[in-house]
Order: structure tokens, then C-alpha cells, then sequence
């Protein structure tokens, strides 16, 4: 089945600690997205890559660092430096040439 | 400032009713227009989008689009409860590299 994962699916983690969300697509697309929902909020920008080896800072990219080794994965890493990590992340593929982005489940990442 | 404005409910309408959600935005020379539908604790899902002006049909949605207004509505006939979500606009700006900016999102409840 094509599709994109995201994994796990509820993470949680202690202050201080860096974690790594993980984000696999196997529909061929190029460009991968991060955004961080928050509760009765839009999405919020974090990193998106349009090609393999090139990634962007998006809105709030600061706490955050990701990687493009591959095509099919875009792990985005959260730092302690992020502030209020706790929130509901979000991992998006585009097809080529298009502007729809498509949605993985999501990781409920929780830091006490 | 926010881009992409929507009233963030809670809209509830009876079953089989016309529910009627509104989004506008404040870029002039954005192209590319979105409804994203989200479950209660789940990833949104793309439903329609639009590129030209006038009215898209896609089953029971409708998806209308005035760039001169500036504004986007989703039109969602014989609502069913199964409808019931939070219904997320997204709009790519002019010059945005094919992101989207996404509105925090109107609640719908359909009321048996």
C-alpha cells in the first residue's frame, strides 16, 4: 500500500531530552513538510524539503532540526531548545508539479 | 497577521441540512485554494481544492472560490453526521515556493 507513516504514533519524553520523529513516504513524492498543530489552532510550519540533501526553515524552525538522505524519509528531530514541544506533529508529502499536500497519522509528542 | 481567516465555529447544523463554511484570505495573488477535513485526534485529509473562480462539485461538496472577494466556501449538501469535524482552509500565497497556509479551522457538528 502506498502511503505515509509516521511513527510512533504517541511519543513521550522527558525535559531536556531530544527526540526523533520519524516520517516515510513511499508515493514517490518529492516534497516532505513538518508542521506542529496545536489544540483549536492551524498548522504551523516547521521544515519542508523539496528535494533530497536541501531542506528550508519554515515559520518556527527554531528547537527543530530534520534531514533529506532520502527520498522516502524526512525525520524530524526536536532539541531541548524547543520551548513547548509538546504538541501534535504532523509529516506531508506533494506530489511533483501539484500543490495538494498529503497527510501521514501524526505523532503526539508529550514532555514533562 | 493572519493570512488565511476562518470563524472557528462551533457550526451545527440538522442532518440533511446545506452546512456552509467560509474562509478568507489575504493574499491578492494566491493561486491554489484547499478544504482539508480533520477527525477529532486525527491527521486532516484533503477533500477538495480549487484553482479557477466559480463553483467545483465533487459529490456533496462544493467548493466556491472568489479572488476578487478573496474569500473560499465549502459547501457540504445532505450533511451527515459522519460530517462532523473541524474543516481546515489552506491557501498558497504568491511566491511561496508551493507551501500552503493553513486557517486554525472551523468546528461542524451535524445534529442527528
Amino acid at each position: 500500500d502506498g502511503g505515509i507513516t509516521q511513527s510512533p504514533k504517541y511519543l513521550f519524553r522527558k525535559e531536556g531530552q531530544n527526540v526523533t520523529l520519524s516520517c516515510e513516504q513511499n508515493l514517490n513524492h518529492d516534497a516532505m513538510y513538518w508542521y506542529r498543530q496545536d489544540p483549536g489552532q492551524g498548522l504551523r510550519l516547521i521544515y519542508y524539503s523539496q528535494i533530497v540533501n536541501d531542506f528550508q526553515k519554515g515559520d518556527i524552525a527554531e528547537g527543530y532540526s530534520v534531514s533529506r538522505e532520502k527520498k522516502e524519509s524526512f525525520p524530524l528531530t526536536v532539541t531541548s531548545a524547543q520551548k513547548n514541544p509538546t504538541a501534535f506533529y504532523l509529516c506531508a508529502s506533494r506530489p511533483s508539479g501539484t500543490y495538494e499536500q498529503y497527510f501521514g497519522p501524526g505523532t503526539r509528542l508529550t514532555v514533562t | 497577521q493572519k493570512e488565511v481567516e476562518q470563524n472557528s465555529g462551533p457550526l451545527s447544523v440538522p442532518e440533511g441540512a446545506i452546512a456552509s463554511l467560509n474562509c478568507t484570505y489575504s493574499d491578492r495573488g494566491s493561486q491554489s485554494f484547499f478544504w482539508y477535513r480533520q477527525y477529532s485526534g486525527k491527521s486532516p485529509e484533503l477533500i477538495m481544492f480549487i484553482y479557477s473562480n466559480g463553483d467545483k462539485e465533487d459529490g456533496r461538496f462544493t467548493a466556491q472560490l472568489n479572488k476578487a472577494s478573496q474569500y473560499v466556501s465549502l459547501l457540504i449538501r445532505d450533511s451527515q453526521p459522519s460530517d462532523s469535524a473541524t474543516y481546515l482552509c489552506a491557501v498558497n500565497p504568491e511566491g511561496s515556493a508551493r507551501q500552503l497556509t493553513f486557517g486554525s479551522g472551523t468546528q461542524l457538528t451535524v445534529l442527528p
